[in-house]
This record gives C-alpha cells, sequence and structure tokens, in this order.
C-alpha cells in the first residue's frame, strides 16, 4: 500500500512553459485535493475532485486545471507557468467511510521552480 | 469565511520541556478541528482531531481539547523531544450547511525546534 504519491519531486520551469504535476492514491479514496504550501502562508487548496469526473474549484485555482478521469489519479496542470507559482504542491485523499472522511492523507510533495 | 489563526514562530525549546502552541479559528457551524504535522523533508500526517465541542484529541503524547466557547485547539506536550522537531498545522473543515467535502482551511504553520 503506498499511499499517495508525487511525481516529480522537483522541477525547474522556464516561464511560460507547462507541465502536469502527476499524483496517485491506491487506497480506493474517493475525495482527492490538491494544495500549494507557500513560506509562512500554510496550505491553500487549488482544486479539489470529489470522484471520477468530478472536480471543483477550491481557493486559488487562476492558473491550473485538472481532471479525473480515474478514482486514482489526479493530475494538476500548469498551462502557463508565472514566477508566481513558485511553490511546494501537495495532493491529498480522504476516505470514503463517513467516520473518517475529514481525515486527508497527504503525498510527499512536488517542489517547483519557475525562472 | 473560514479561518484558522496560529501563534507565531519559529518555537525553540530544549528536550523535556514543556510546549504549547496556540490555534484560534473563526468558522460558522461546528467545525472539525485537525492538527498535522510536517516533518523535514516529508508530506503532512495527522497528528490530532476533535469533532465537537470539548473533545480532545490525543496521540504520541500531545494533546488538544476543542473549546468552542473560546473558539479554540491549542496544542501541548508536557515533555517534546529532539524527534518532535517539525512544523505543526492547525487546521479545519467547515461544516456550514451541505457537504464539506473535507476542504481543509489550514493556518500559517509553527515551526518548532528542540535542541538536546
Amino acid at each position: 500500500n503506498a499511499g499517495v504519491t508525487q511525481t516529480p519531486k522537483f522541477r525547474i520551469l522556464k516561464i511560460g512553459q507547462s507541465m502536469t504535476l502527476q499524483c496517485a492514491q491506491d487506497m480506493n479514496h474517493n475525495y482527492m485535493y490538491w494544495y500549494r504550501q507557500d513560506p509562512g502562508m500554510g496550505l491553500k487548496l487549488i482544486y479539489y475532485s470529489v470522484g471520477a469526473g468530478i472536480t471543483d474549484k477550491g481557493e486559488v485555482p487562476n492558473g491550473y486545471n485538472v481532471s479525473r478521469s480515474t478514482t486514482e489519479d489526479f493530475p494538476l496542470r500548469l498551462e502557463l507557468a508565472a514566477p508566481s507559482q513558485t511553490s511546494v504542491y501537495f495532493c491529498a485523499s480522504s476516505s470514503p467511510n463517513r467516520a473518517n472522511q475529514e481525515t486527508q492523507y497527504f503525498g510527499p510533495g512536488t517542489r517547483l521552480l519557475v525562472l | 469565511g473560514n479561518s484558522v489563526t496560529q501563534m507565531e514562530g519559529p518555537v525553540t525549546l530544549s528536550e523535556e520541556a514543556f510546549l504549547t502552541i496556540n490555534c484560534t479559528y473563526t468558522a460558522t457551524g461546528y467545525p472539525s478541528l485537525f492538527w498535522y504535522v510536517q516533518y523535514p523533508g516529508e508530506g503532512l500526517q495527522l497528528l490530532l482531531k476533535a469533532t465537537k465541542a470539548d473533545d480532545k484529541g490525543s496521540n504520541k503524547g500531545f494533546e488538544a481539547t476543542y473549546r468552542k466557547e473560546t473558539t479554540s485547539f491549542h496544542l501541548e506536550k508536557g515533555s517534546v523531544q529532539v524527534s518532535d522537531s517539525a512544523v505543526y498545522f492547525c487546521a479545519l473543515v467547515g461544516r456550514a450547511g451541505g457537504t464539506s467535502y473535507g476542504k481543509l482551511t489550514f493556518g500559517q504553520g509553527t515551526i518548532l525546534t528542540v535542541h538536546p
């Protein structure tokens, strides 16, 4: 049971380039989330999904896109990278079990530097 | 909207010292409250949680009590160890009507360093 996995661990992008951050979970969780963590700012929700084919915006969605074609995968797409997107990105998932629904399991993160 | 405020860090303690990290929140309804911990180079992991007023969450010697009257969820540990050095995040899931979908609102995090 690998939990939540993210790739790559680290990436440097030039302004205007695009990339996809990968996230996968093997716990059969319905809910998945993308957060960004900026220094001293805590985590901000970018997008979330409540199941395959269903996604919705979080607090800071501008400049990002997501898709959820399977229960396991929830990739995050940056179309035109900007320096403001330099951050650490975390993917998380939570259990469909109602009692544990609110406990999120986090991946190890992707550190992105846009120059 | 919902918000979480944590005490400013960083916090530096000697081993076996008492730890308190303050957390207050603003939310409508009856949120669930969490403490997550992030060890160096890792993702966040749940430390403890409380889902209703007066509940006490506890794990690994850490405790926090859900105080609705003061809208607080302060984290405490009686005797910290070097291995407790990490970033601690207070967070909530709001329940103001409808389904929250488990969306977390985080505080800014508090860096804790424990010296031998």
